[in-house]
């Protein structure tokens, strides 16, 4: 009864690759978000998607590209990985765009080599 | 014991004290604000919120005080426990026109010495 998450778990793979994230919440949430956590442990908003639509996009270098098929799953795609993105990237929804608490999921470990 | 939050990343408590955990943040424009929990290899967990029309608010065992005159957040924790040793956030809402747009703090790491 996991009520975000994402898979991998741990995600290990060579500068210039492709890579994907999955993302699903079984709460009934209109809005998600991807937030990426550094090695200081300091987490930034990347996206954010209310029902399939993007709302937030915080200055994320376009080789990240979120896609949201319905509003139970957003995925992260990444093209072209580099060393610096290597981090723990976390998926999160919300009950909507408002003020209301987000659920998070148990992350995504990458490391680029 | 008490920390400075963002200038004190860590806090060492004995069992059974009382945490006080200390943010600072930045735009006065902020209304919502929450504080998560995060334990090691784990996402963030949230343990209360306040929204900017009050200026205390508490859970079970946790109690959060907001001071918008200096854009000062703390996190009361009663009677530590072990348990408790995680690494807290604090969030500021930064969206406009009601929207969720969270801004996190650098974190404290909070360890209780049984």
């Amino acid at each position: 009864d996991t009520a975000v998450s994402q898979t991998p778990k741990y995600l290990v793979t060579q500068m210039g690759n492709d890579k994907s994230i999955k993302c699903e919440q079984n709460l009934g949430h209109d809005t998600m978000y991807w937030y990426k956590q550094d090695s200081k442990k300091f987490l930034k908003i990347m996206f954010s998607y209310n029902n399939k639509e993007l709302i937030i996009n915080e200055t994320v270098p376009n080789r990240f590209s979120p896609k949201s098929p319905d509003k139970a799953h957003l995925n992260l795609h990444i093209n072209s990985l580099e060393l610096g993105d290597s981090a723990v990237y976390f998926c999160a929804s919300s009950q909507g765009a408002g003020l209301y608490e987000q659920y998070f999921g148990p992350g995504t470990r990458l490391t680029v080599t | 014991g008490e920390s400075v939050g963002l200038h004190l990343p860590t806090l060492s408590v004995q069992e059974g004290d009382n945490s006080i955990i200390n943010c600072a943040y930045s735009n006065s424009a902020s209304d919502y604000f929450i504080w998560y929990k995060q334990e090691s290899g784990k996402g963030p967990q949230f343990i209360i919120d306040i929204r900017s029309n009050m200026d205390k608010r508490q859970g079970q065992r946790v109690t959060v005080l907001l001071n918008k005159t200096v854009k000062h957040l703390s996190l009361q924790i009663a009677a530590t426990q072990p348990g408790d040793s995680a690494v807290y956030f604090c969030a500021e809402n930064r969206g406009r026109g009601g929207a969720n747009n969270l801004f996190f703090g650098t974190g404290t790491r909070l360890t209780v010495i049984p």
